[in-house]
């Protein structure tokens, strides 16, 4: 069975400075699609980056990168000089192509401190 | 490019009632997921839906079902509800590939009483 696992329920991180988000995922698939989704408070769920299983290159998009080790079955989410506007909970997301379901994380909660 | 919409907003029942949620779509994208968010939960896959046929479904009880229509609408149908049932219901539509993102709704917060 699929599954994904974020260890950590909240983090904090200072206005300017990185953070890294956990993930960790399980399936016995080869070709299966990792992603990032960000829910800021009361508001629509967005796509932050997202990650092919078959590419070792790993995603990066503007101040978002992850940190794909497949062996591992880890997929981190590093957000590089944080803003306010971060502020959000992250989800961790999954699917195995073909099956068209999609197993998110429990999420971690980021607070962004000025 | 309009977004996805869910109607309505809140909802408030109580147990043993059944409740219609409805879902359109961003035009064009012929596939429609829905989920259960809780607190500490996070996000539980209930069904997902392309081109009017359902592809796979969560863990689910059976109180919980879909349809798709023609147009790409998509409705979830909750009955015999539950306390339990509270929840936000998120609704994602996509073009239909694994590997393409789900654009989300704003949600509909159901509240059982």
């Amino acid at each position: 069975a699929q599954t994904v696992t974020q260890s950590q329920p909240e983090m904090s991180v200072q206005e300017a400075e990185t953070v890294t988000l956990s993930c960790t995922y399980d399936t016995s698939e080869s070709d299966y699609y990792l992603f990032w989704y960000k829910q800021p408070p009361s508001r629509q769920m967005i796509l932050v980056i997202r990650q092919e299983a078959y590419k070792q290159q790993n995603a990066t998009e503007n101040r978002f990168s992850v940190n794909f080790q497949k062996a591992a079955k880890s997929f981190s989410l590093k957000i590089s000089d944080s803003q306010l506007g971060d502020a959000a909970m992250y989800f961790c997301a999954s699917t195995t192509s073909g099956t068209y379901k999609y197993i998110f994380g429990t999420g971690t909660r980021l607070k962004v401190l000025a | 490019k309009a977004g996805v919409t869910q109607t309505p907003r809140y909802l408030i029942k109580t147990r043993g009632q059944q409740v219609t949620l409805s879902c359109s779509p961003i035009s064009g994208h012929r596939s429609v997921s829905w989920y259960q968010q809780t607190p500490g939960q996070g996000l539980q896959f209930l069904f997902e839906y392309f081109s009017e046929t359902q592809r796979n479904k969560g863990n689910f009880p059976g109180r919980f079902s879909g349809r798709q229509f023609s147009n790409s609408r998509s409705e979830m149908n909750v009955s015999t509800l539950e306390l339990g049932d509270s929840a936000l219901y998120l609704c994602a539509s996509s073009l239909g590939q694994s590997h393409q993102p789900q654009h989300f709704g704003d949600g509909t917060r159901l509240s059982i009483l």
